[in-house]
């Protein structure tokens, strides 16, 4: 597609239940990115995936926090177990390569609210 | 670990004038990128700049001119002839320039700040 889709635009759930936040990167990327936004705050690093694989997820916060990509397109990021401070803005992002130089398209975020 | 901050919540400017928004960083690395993006309320990350650590000449991009400084490790952002589009939240952001070894897929963003544009 022309831009990074994310779906839901917004999502409200209730502490204790599972989410899945989707990504739909610029057709051709290789390299895709997800970021959490806390209120007031930068983007944060979460995972970063080239292709099909997972080649960083040092940012995940914990083991409730998985995110795959299947085909090397479309991603999906899985929260199990929300907490109240999993509440966040999450972006995804995707770029050519992933080398330093490459510049990055984001897309408008998921906001998860857990009540 | 590279940091980046933002000293600046928020900065206001009149519609036609300039306003600058500063930046430091810190790092070890020689080589690099910096970035200023745009958030919109609509959420969406828009680039506005990139300066290449290794070029010495400051990036422009229209009304947006950025003030490389490497050895204080600062980026500031100027906006010239303010419009009230460019209101917004700023944010600098730091990304290694080295493959292996290095995290050069990964963005340090600052905390940001918020720019608004008086009529």
């Amino acid at each position: 597609g022309a831009g990074v889709s994310q779906t839901p635009s917004n999502k409200v759930t209730e502490k204790g239940k599972y989410v899945e936040l989707r990504c739909d990167p610029i057709s051709g990327h290789t390299a895709l990115y997800w970021y959490r936004q806390s209120l007031g705050q930068g983007p944060e690093f979460l995972i970063y995936f080239q292709g099909t694989g997972a080649a960083d997820d040092s940012g995940l916060p914990n083991d409730r926090f998985f995110a795959v990509r299947p085909e090397g397109s479309v991603s999906t990021l899985k929260i199990q177990r929300t907490e109240r401070g999993d509440s966040a803005v999450y972006l995804c992002a995707s770029s050519l390569k992933a080398t330093g130089a490459n510049v990055l398209t984001f897309g408008a975020g998921s906001r998860l609210t857990v009540l | 670990a590279q940091t980046v901050t933002q000293s600046q919540p928020e900065m206001s400017v009149q519609e036609a004038e300039t306003v600058t928004l500063s930046c430091t960083y810190d790092t070890s690395e020689s080589d690099y990128y910096l970035f200023w993006y745009k958030q919109p309320p609509s959420r969406q990350m828009i680039l506005v700049i990139r300066q290449e650590a290794y070029k010495q000449q400051n990036a422009t991009e229209n009304r947006f001119s950025v003030n490389f400084q490497k050895a204080a490790k600062s980026f500031s952002l100027k906006i010239s002839d303010s419009q009230l589009g460019d209101a917004a939240m700023y944010f600098c952001a730091y990304r290694s320039a080295f493959g292996s070894g290095g995290s050069n897929y990964k963005l340090t963003f600052g905390k940001g700040t918020l720019l608004t544009v008086n009529p």
